[in-house]
C-alpha cells in the first residue's frame, strides 16, 4: 500500500503558465480532497470529491479546477499561475465511514 | 471568518508542563471533530478523533463541547517530542468527507 502519493514534490512556475498537480490513492477511498497551506493559515480546502464523477468547492476554489475519472486520481488544475498560489498543497483521502484522513507528502509550487 | 479558528500560539512551555488548546466551529450542523499533528514541513496526521463523551490516549485527552462549538485537546506531562502543530478539523453535516481546518496552534516544548 503506498497511501496517497503526488507529484511533483517541488514545482516552479512562471505568472501565467498552467500545471497539473497529481494525486493517487490505493485504499480505495471514496473522498478525497485538496488543501493548500499558507503560513498562519493551516489548511485550507481548495476542492474535494465524494466519488467518480463527483466533485465541489471548498473555502478557495478560485483559480482552480478538478475532476475525478476514476477513485484512485484526483488531480488539481492550475489554470493560469499567479504569485499567490505559491504554496504547499495537499491532497488527502478518506474512506466511507472512516475517521481518519490520509494526506500525501505534499507539493510545494512556487509561482515567480 | 474561518469555519474553524484556533489561536495559532505559539505556545512555549517546559518539559512536564500540561497544555490546553482550543479550537471553535461555526457550522453547527458539523457531526465529526478531529485532532490532527504536523510536525515541520510534513503532512498532517490524526492524532486523535473527538468525541461528545471526551476521549483519552495517554497524556492527551480530547473533548467536545456542542453547546458552545468548541473542542479542546489537553496533553499532560509534555515532552520535547510533543513540539509540532496541532490542528483541529471539524467534518461537514451528514458523510460528505469534507473536512475543514483551523489555522493550526504551534507548540514548542523546551528543556
Amino acid at each position: 500500500n503506498a497511501g496517497v502519493t503526488q507529484t511533483p514534490k517541488f514545482q516552479v512556475l512562471k505568472t501565467g503558465q498552467s500545471m497539473t498537480l497529481q494525486c493517487a490513492q490505493d485504499m480505495n477511498h471514496e473522498y478525497m480532497s485538496w488543501y493548500r497551506q499558507d503560513p498562519g493559515m493551516g489548511l485550507r480546502l481548495i476542492h474535494y470529491s465524494v466519488g467518480a464523477g463527483i466533485t465541489d468547492q471548498g473555502e478557495v476554489p478560485n483559480g482552480y479546477n478538478v475532476s475525478r475519472s476514476t477513485t484512485e486520481d484526483f488531480p488539481l488544475r492550475l489554470l493560469s499561475a499567479a504569485p499567490s498560489q505559491t504554496s504547499v498543497y495537499f491532497c488527502a483521502s478518506r474512506g466511507p465511514g472512516g475517521y481518519e484522513q490520509y494526506f500525501g507528502p505534499g507539493t510545494r509550487l512556487t509561482v515567480t | 471568518r474561518k469555519e474553524v479558528e484556533q489561536d495559532p500560539g505559539p505556545f512555549n512551555v517546559p518539559e512536564g508542563a500540561t497544555v490546553a488548546f482550543n479550537c471553535t466551529y461555526s457550522n453547527s450542523a458539523s457531526q465529526s471533530f478531529f485532532w490532527y499533528r504536523q510536525d515541520c514541513r510534513k503532512e498532517p496526521k490524526l492524532l486523535m478523533s473527538v468525541y461528545s463523551s471526551g476521549n483519552e490516549d495517554g497524556r492527551f485527552t480530547a473533548q467536545l463541547n456542542r453547546a458552545s462549538q468548541y473542542i479542546s485537546l489537553l496533553i499532560r506531562d509534555s515532552k520535547l517530542s510533543d513540539s509540532a502543530t496541532y490542528l483541529c478539523a471539524a467534518g461537514g453535516s451528514g458523510n460528505t468527507g469534507k473536512l475543514i481546518f483551523g489555522q493550526g496552534t504551534t507548540l514548542q516544548v523546551k528543556p
